[in-house]
């Protein structure tokens, strides 16, 4: 079956470095990947939208990688902040009629 | 401005009861969308609507029943069938077909049901 993985586990950054979180999906080949900001109690917010034939997408310090060979994408937040801590989630497209599959989040926790 | 609300905020239910969450969007999307978010599990689908008068169940639809009479208007029912009803709720929209975002959604802030 259709499967997304993200870490589980809280991933810790000091402040200023870079946070790199990942996405691996299997039985799939989505023409869309999205990434979602999701505060405490919130919605998710989107933040960014790659396909299958791009292999990176910035905006501001945000960076995100496809790589449909190994069936992973990696999403990395530059010179991090404090403000940046929240859940992240990872979405891959589903079909014609638009439905997404969600990974379950990683945690992010900026240390200053 | 623009968006998706969602009430209550937070709702409590008691067993056996079926109670309605509301979700309303001034986005002038077609598509319109209800989540469960549980604990350490991706969001799940309940059920989807592409157009009015129209919708979909999703992965998850059994105890659980949806009306779009409106475009703006995608009201849940979380019915007495639901065994484990406690979560929280998302509702979100999206305007397919419209240029490059083509399913980008849009969240509500979310419903959290606790069944006493």
């Amino acid at each position: 079956s259709q499967k997304i993985e993200q870490n589980s586990e809280a991933l810790n950054i000091q402040e200023g470095k870079t946070a790199t979180l990942t996405c691996n999906y299997t039985n799939y080949s989505p023409a869309y990947l999205q990434w979602y900001r999701q505060d405490p109690g919130r919605g998710p917010v989107f933040l960014l939208l790659i396909r299958e034939n791009e292999k990176e997408k910035r905006k501001e310090r945000l960076k995100v990688t496809f790589d449909t060979t190994l069936k992973q994408s990696l999403f990395h937040i530059t010179a991090s902040q404090p403000a940046d801590s929240a859940t992240y989630l990872c979405a891959l497209v589903r079909g014609s009629n638009y439905q997404l599959i969600w990974g379950a989040g990683t945690k992010l926790i900026i240390k200053p | 401005d623009g968006g998706i609300t969602q009430s209550p905020k937070y709702l409590f239910r008691k067993e056996g009861q079926n109670v309605t969450l509301s979700c309303e969007q001034n986005l002038n999307h077609d598509a319109m969308y209800w989540y469960r978010q549980d604990p350490g599990q991706g969001l799940r689908l309940i059920y989807y609507s592409q157009i009015v008068n129209d919708f979909q169940k999703g992965d998850i639809a059994e105890g659980y029943s949806v009306s779009r009479e409106k475009k703006e208007s995608f009201p849940l029912t979380v019915t007495s069938a639901q065994k484990n009803p406690t979560a929280f709720y998302l509702c979100a929209s999206s305007s397919p077909g419209t240029g490059g975002l083509t399913d980008t959604q849009y969240f509500g802030p979310g419903t959290r049901l606790t069944v006493l």
